[in-house]
């Protein structure tokens, strides 16, 4: 089974809306990353939260982890067509040295 | 200060033949994973490498799959007598340390006929 599952698998939201997407995962972590990745392109690093961090901004990013849950979600503020993108969580485990383990992603659709 | 290079951007090889895939790290990281996507799924991982070693290989394939991070040069995914299955977007990262950001490259997407 996956570690790093987002949820949901795709979300249309209109500009302006705020979207969040969720991420679970099922052993300890050394931090959280998230990804964007636009269509047929590579991936953007969004953001790393540590498992010693609670809650971490980004412009308009807001990314929070909750250990004892073993949870993180992405919110994204004021979304504009531009965010519109895959999403992914990628877990690196305490253990595995910096090796990425990544969810199947969160398809986010802004309509203007 | 560039980012991760890959090349190519596209590869297309027929079944039988080899697939060399390369990557360059940005300037100063020294540790480089690959990783495959699948269409319309995330990313799995393939192997971490550093500087002439291979750290964790645990996600390459027993068979055909083979990767380098030589001393010089770019580290190279290599893929002998490719078959259909094969066909993925191969995506390279590197960190400039353990548990540090892994920043990727635009991938390199294969294509077997």
């Amino acid at each position: 089974s996956q570690q790093g599952e987002e949820d949901p698998q795709a979300l249309s939201i209109q500009e302006g809306e705020n979207a969040t997407m969720n991420c679970s995962y099922k052993t300890s972590i050394n931090n959280l990353q998230w990804y964007r990745q636009n269509s047929g392109r590579g991936l953007v690093h969004l953001i790393l939260i540590r498992s010693n961090e609670r809650e971490k901004h980004s412009g308009r990013l807001r990314v929070t982890l909750d250990t004892s849950k073993k949870s993180s979600s992405l919110l994204i503020t004021a979304s504009r067509a531009a965010d519109t993108a895959s999403y992914f969580c990628a877990t690196c485990k305490e253990t595995s040295g910096s090796r990425l383990t990544f969810g199947e992603g969160t398809q986010l659709t802004v309509n203007p | 200060n560039a980012g991760v290079m890959q090349n190519p951007r596209h590869l297309v090889r027929r079944r039988g033949q080899e697939a060399r895939l390369r990557c360059s790290p940005m300037k100063g990281h020294s540790h480089v994973y690959w990783y495959r996507q699948l269409p319309e799924e995330g990313l799995k991982f393939m192997v971490y490498l550093q500087k002439e070693n291979i750290i964790d290989e645990s996600g390459m394939p027993k068979e055909r799959f083979s990767a380098e991070f030589p001393k010089e040069g770019p580290s190279i995914l290599r893929i002998q007598q490719v078959v259909r299955g094969d066909s993925a977007a191969y995506f390279c990262a590197s960190s400039g340390q353990m548990n540090t950001e892994a920043f990727f490259g635009q991938g390199t997407r294969l294509t077997v006929v």
